[in-house]
């Protein structure tokens, strides 16, 4: 059964690097999202993505942040000055239609 | 807007005994509605969904959850637990239409005693 895979499945960083998370979303899907789970909180939306754009996005999803189709199978999320905050376990996601296939996480730790 | 609550943060059951983990939900248009589970270290599976089809969704591994527009629920039920059901499970709302976001609970943990 096809799956949307992550990596890595840990990252640390220092505060201030950029990190760049990386997904492969299920092939023939054409949304793409990343959500993130800070530890003992909620599940939170940060962005859709549709046609090679931005289809939605939260408050959470300021500047410091981007996604990218960069080729046929990737999809990323890049955190440009990483903050103490940011850590969380971030979960990319795909569909089709309505329900959402998600991937196993990426947890960034930010020191 | 939505928002969804999940009423218990931990629920302990005895394997063989029913699972019920409740979730209501608030939203200004006809709700979508899923259950996702998280076993540890693994992503979130779909459960099932509601989508204003029947009232009473099945879903995988034994699972099935009824919407009750009157009382905005939508509780998860499973008839026997096994000790493969122990995880965290998410209680998730996507409403607001022409939006693809969704809006999870904060999750009630599983847990299956022998």
């Amino acid at each position: 059964e096809p799956e949307v895979t992550q990596t890595p499945s840990h990252q640390v960083t220092q505060m201030g690097q950029e990190v760049i998370l990386r997904c492969v979303p299920i092939s023939n899907h054409l949304y793409f999202y990343w959500y993130r789970q800070i530890l003992g909180q909620k599940v939170e939306f940060l962005v859709s993505f549709y046609n090679n754009e931005i289809s939605e996005k939260s408050e959470i999803f300021d500047d410091q942040f981007s996604v990218e189709r960069p080729d046929g199978s990737n999809f990323t999320l890049k955190i440009r000055s990483t903050k103490l905050e940011d850590s969380a376990m971030y979960f990319c996601a795909s569909s089709v239609q309505i329900e959402q296939y998600f991937g196993p996480g990426t947890r960034l730790t930010v020191t | 807007a939505q928002s969804v609550t999940q009423l218990d943060s931990h629920v302990s059951v005895s394997e063989g005994t029913p699972v019920l983990l409740r979730c209501n939900y608030s939203s200004s248009y006809s709700p979508s509605l899923f259950w996702y589970v998280q076993h540890p270290n693994k992503g979130l599976q779909l459960l099932l969904k509601y989508t204003s089809a029947a009232t009473l969704v099945k879903g995988i591994n034994g699972f099935e959850a009824e919407f009750k527009k009157s009382e905005t629920s939508f509780h998860l039920t499973k008839p026997s637990a096994h000790m493969s059901d122990a995880a965290e499970y998410f209680c998730v709302v996507r409403t607001d239409t022409g939006r693809r976001a969704l809006t999870f609970g904060s999750g009630t943990r599983l847990q299956v005693q022998p």
